[in-house]
């Protein structure tokens, strides 16, 4: 069966780079998501790369795929005290609604 | 913008009571479902609805039903409350075939079982 593994905590300064890191099980994944979590808040989908990309950059977030080693990393660059939250590492399989999500990772960002 | 709402953002119950959770979203998503997140252990799936009147069990559906009367609603029902089921419930919703199966999450209900 499929299993999605990440670290469970990161902190870092305010102004640095935070990387997540997850690593997941099943070779057929479509698209890899990252999702985060504001305290007391649902689940926000932050991006999301297709399994055939090796990279996607939107803004402050760089998200690399390694499909040899099935690992998938969220880069945020210049990192604020608003980025604190639970970050979510997800895949989905073609043909299959659903998705398997990590146990999330706690980033804490100080000034 | 997708919109998926809970019924309630906090919900105090005792052992024993049956319980509702509704979740609505408004833009016509074939597919809904019902997670549980406790700390340490992530997202778990209860049930899911691919269509109306449709469901299927997740990975911890002991304890819980679902009703999906209309498309946009998606109901889970506890049917006798219990302690172990304290925990945070969140809703999401998802078109079917996307392009990129995103699924849209609701504010979550936080329930305690007295």
């Amino acid at each position: 069966g499929e299993d999605v593994e990440q670290s469970l905590f990161l902190s870092v300064r305010e102004g640095d780079s935070s990387v997540i890191n997850c690593t997941y099980t099943d070779s057929s994944s479509t698209y890899l998501y990252w999702y985060k979590q504001e305290p007391g808040a649902g689940l926000q989908l932050l991006t999301y790369i297709f399994s055939n990309m090796d990279m996607k950059q939107d803004q402050r977030l760089t998200v690399l795929l390694n499909k040899k080693d099935k690992h998938l990393s969220l880069r945020i660059a210049d990192t604020q005290t608003g980025d604190s939250a639970i970050y979510f590492c997800a895949e989905s399989i073609q043909g299959y609604s659903t998705l398997t999500f990590g146990k999330g990772t706690m980033l804490l960002v100080s000034p | 913008d997708v919109k998926v709402t809970q019924s309630s953002r906090y919900l105090v119950k005792r052992t024993g009571e049956k319980v509702f959770l509704e979740c609505v979203q408004d833009m016509d998503h074939e597919n809904m479902f019902w997670y549980r997140q406790d700390p340490g252990l992530g997202l778990r799936l209860i049930y899911f609805s691919y269509d109306v009147k449709m469901k299927e069990k997740g990975d911890i559906p002991e304890g819980y039903s679902v009703s999906r009367e209309k498309k946009e609603r998606f109901s889970l029902i506890l049917e006798s409350a219990s302690t172990n089921q304290t925990s945070m419930y969140l809703c999401a919703s998802m078109e079917a075939g996307g392009p990129q199966e995103t699924q849209y999450f609701g504010p979550g209900t936080r329930l305690l079982v007295l």
